[in-house]
């Protein structure tokens, strides 16, 4: 199975920070690299698929970068709705995997 | 707009048996494969299997390989998930979600299922 590892596990940041949150993949995975945010009670919700696609209907201050097996997720001028768990998740083969996730809280 | 609305929460007593519901609506039910995750309570996600509605292909995680069984109505666009010989260990919330375009895009609500004693 493919591994990914997040880091940080966790982090804190200020409202308008610039935050970023790497995922690593055991293997090459080409670009089948999506990013989910999920908060309290909530199921995860898409925002970034293929390594680099916004999803429909995601702020533009959400971006993904990356191939093979070093991706990213960055997050410029924070706001209060984006502290929550993010979380990676490759599709390149079954089973599918995901990162342990990221907790982004307030500083 | 597609909507995935899962079947209640539910309490099962350990070795016993729980099938949960995904109702779809909102897109075609047979282009797309449907997947299980589930999330213990406080920990991170986990993929369990997935299904293609048309055809009726599944895969499944290793470690619930012989416990899981995904199925579908495909005149009533239902997805479901049935987990047999519960254990704590399996306490979770399950998700369904669908897969277009390699990323999980639509989600159910979640349903809580507990395994006590």
């Amino acid at each position: 199975d493919i591994l990914l590892t997040q880091s940080p596990s966790s982090l804190s940041a200020s409202v308008g920070d610039k935050v970023t949150i790497t995922c690593r993949a055991s293997q090459n995975i080409n670009i089948y690299l999506n990013w989910y945010q999920q908060k309290s009670g909530a199921a995860p919700q898409l925002l970034i698929y293929a390594a680099s696609r916004l999803q429909s209907g995601v702020s533009s201050r959400f971006s993904g970068g990356g191939s093979g097996t070093d991706f990213t997720l960055t997050i410029n001028n924070l706001q209060p709705e984006d502290f929550a768990i993010y979380y990676c998740q490759q599709s390149s083969t079954t089973p599918y995997t995901f990162g342990q996730g990221t907790r982004l809280g307030i500083k | 707009q597609v909507e995935l609305v899962q079947s209640e929460s539910d309490v099962k007593t350990p070795g016993s048996s729980v099938k949960v519901s995904c109702k779809t609506s909102g897109y075609t039910f047979t282009n797309y494969h449907m997947h299980w995750v589930r999330q213990a309570p406080g920990q991170g996600l986990e993929w369990l299997g997935r299904i293609h509605p048309n055809s009726g292909v599944t895969t499944y995680a290793h470690h619930v390989q012989g416990r899981l069984t995904l199925t579908r109505d495909t005149s009533r666009s239902v997805a479901y998930m049935e987990l047999s010989g519960l254990t704590s260990d399996d306490t979770a919330f399950y998700f369904c979600t669908t897969d277009r375009d390699w990323a999980l895009d639509y989600w159910g609500q979640g349903t809580l299922v507990t395994v006590s004693s």
